[in-house]
């Protein structure tokens, strides 16, 4: 079954560190690279935060990381800031369906 | 600077059609992929559709939701990506982005428009 399974929600305090998980399969997180985005609340548009499973776009700062295993992945965020609070996404390319999957997405309150 | 632009959104009844666009600048037109994603409301993000960089041949590829009635196409004259929606659905409706990729170094949607927004109703 081809679907990206992230939690719905997380929350941390000011400073804290707050992981995101996201659960996929041999078809896509397996085989192929993760990316992780940002939505801020509004209009805005989403931004890249991780590329490839654990690289970060210049800009974004090193307190967003993120790492695979096998099927999964996950992004971190350490020092959590009032500003983190958005939605995440990952994403990854599926073989079976022949298309990108994004995650349902997880709302981080701080 | 990067930059890319979308236009042409808006209300349509459902069966209708409507044609976005993305003006893009800054970047070599042909070394990219371009995709499109959108968002409805109250929903999470949804890959739409994608057309490749000149060393794939500009081929392109769907999601299952809008194959067959959604098609990706590209202008060089005028540095312009097109995506035609036909047979409109209300659950269409969302706030489209065309975004850019790399895929030579596996960096997908790098790059956003701002997002034009369609209503099916």
């Amino acid at each position: 079954q081809s679907v990206l399974t992230q939690p719905p929600s997380a929350s941390g305090t000011p400073g804290q560190r707050v992981t995101i998980s996201c659960f996929g399969s041999s078809s896509n997180i397996g085989t192929e690279g993760v990316n992780w985005y940002q939505q801020l609340p509004g209009t805005a548009a989403p931004k890249l935060l991780i590329y490839n499973n654990n690289q970060r776009p210049s800009g974004v700062p090193d307190r967003f990381s993120g790492s695979k295993s096998g099927t999964s992945a996950s992004l971190a965020i350490s020092g959590l800031r009032s500003e983190d609070e958005a939605d995440y996404y990952c994403a990854a390319w599926d073989n079976n369906l022949d298309g990108i999957l994004f995650g349902g997405g997880t709302k981080v309150t701080v | 600077e990067v930059r890319l632009v979308e236009s042409g959104g808006g209300l349509v009844q459902p069966g209708g059609s409507l044609r976005l666009s993305c003006a893009v600048s800054g970047f070599t037109f042909s070394d990219y992929y371009i995709d499109w994603v959108r968002r409805a409301p109250g929903k999470g993000l949804e890959w739409v559709g994608r057309s490749r960089d000149k060393a794939r041949d500009f081929s392109t590829d769907y999601a299952a939701s809008v194959k067959g009635r959604f098609t990706v196409s590209r202008d060089y004259s005028r540095n312009s990506f097109y995506l035609q929606m036909t047979s409109l659905k209300i659950e269409d409706s969302a706030m489209y982005y065309c975004t850019r990729t790399d895929r030579n170094i596996r960096k997908d949607f790098d790059y956003w428009g701002q997002g034009t927004l369609v209503t099916v109703s």
